[in-house]
């Protein structure tokens, strides 16, 4: 199985911040990577797919990068809507993984 | 807008059988790769495994053995049976659809809102 792993695993920030949220696969994944976010008590809500496109209706301060192990998600400026916990999933092989989850907090 | 929902049994005793529903709306179960995900409490997402239109399934290996996941065109749903459960099977279950690009990548959207199962006696 391909490993996915998020850090940190938290994080505390303030409406306004830039966040960064790292996803690393135990392997090269090519650009089969997706970012989900779970508010709580809520289904995860799919924002970017192929690493970097985002998804029709999501903010443009939500963005994605990278290719083969090491990926990023960036919120430019953090807005109170934003605060949830971020996933990501690799689709490159089956079983699909996902990372253990970064929950983003009011600093 | 296609729109999914879960349903079945709140707790299901230890060893027995699992067995959840996922009814969707708004659009056709035809095609997509139909998708079962479960949530332990306090914990990450897993994968159990889909069911594509053309009758073909994938499961996580680390529930195969226990795991099937079918359709039912008819009625528009996908169901999910899981035997032999135990306290580590209790979790949100989430039904989702999955969709596939040209190159392979696939991704889950939407979820159904998710149903809790306790496994106890």
């Amino acid at each position: 199985d391909i490993q996915m792993t998020q850090s940190p695993s938290s994080l505390s920030a303030s409406v306004g911040d830039r966040v960064t949220i790292t996803c690393r696969a135990s392997q090269s994944i090519s650009n089969y990577l997706n970012w989900y976010q779970q508010k709580p008590g809520k289904a995860p809500k799919f924002l970017i797919s192929v690493a970097s496109a985002l998804q029709s209706g999501v903010p443009s301060r939500f963005s994605g990068s990278g290719s083969g192990t090491d990926f990023t998600l960036t919120i430019s400026s953090l807005q109170p809507e934003d605060f949830a916990t971020y996933y990501c999933q690799q689709s490159y092989s089956t079983p699909w993984t996902f990372g253990h989850g970064t929950k983003v907090e009011i600093k | 807008q296609v729109q999914l929902q879960e349903s079945g049994p709140g707790v299901v005793k230890p060893s027995e059988t699992l067995s959840l529903i996922c009814t969707v709306s708004g659009g056709s179960i035809s095609s997509y790769y139909w998708s079962w995900i479960r949530q332990p409490p306090g914990k990450g997402l897993e994968w159990i495994g889909y069911f594509y239109s053309s009758g073909t399934t994938n499961y996580n290996p680390s529930l195969k053995s226990r795991v099937t996941i079918s359709v039912d065109m008819s009625k528009n749903q996908f169901s999910l049976r899981l035997s032999s459960v135990t306290a580590a099977d209790t979790a949100v279950y989430y039904c989702a659809r999955g969709r596939r690009n040209d190159y392979g990548l696939n991704w889950f959207d939407p979820w159904g809102q998710g149903i809790m199962v306790t496994v106890s006696s």
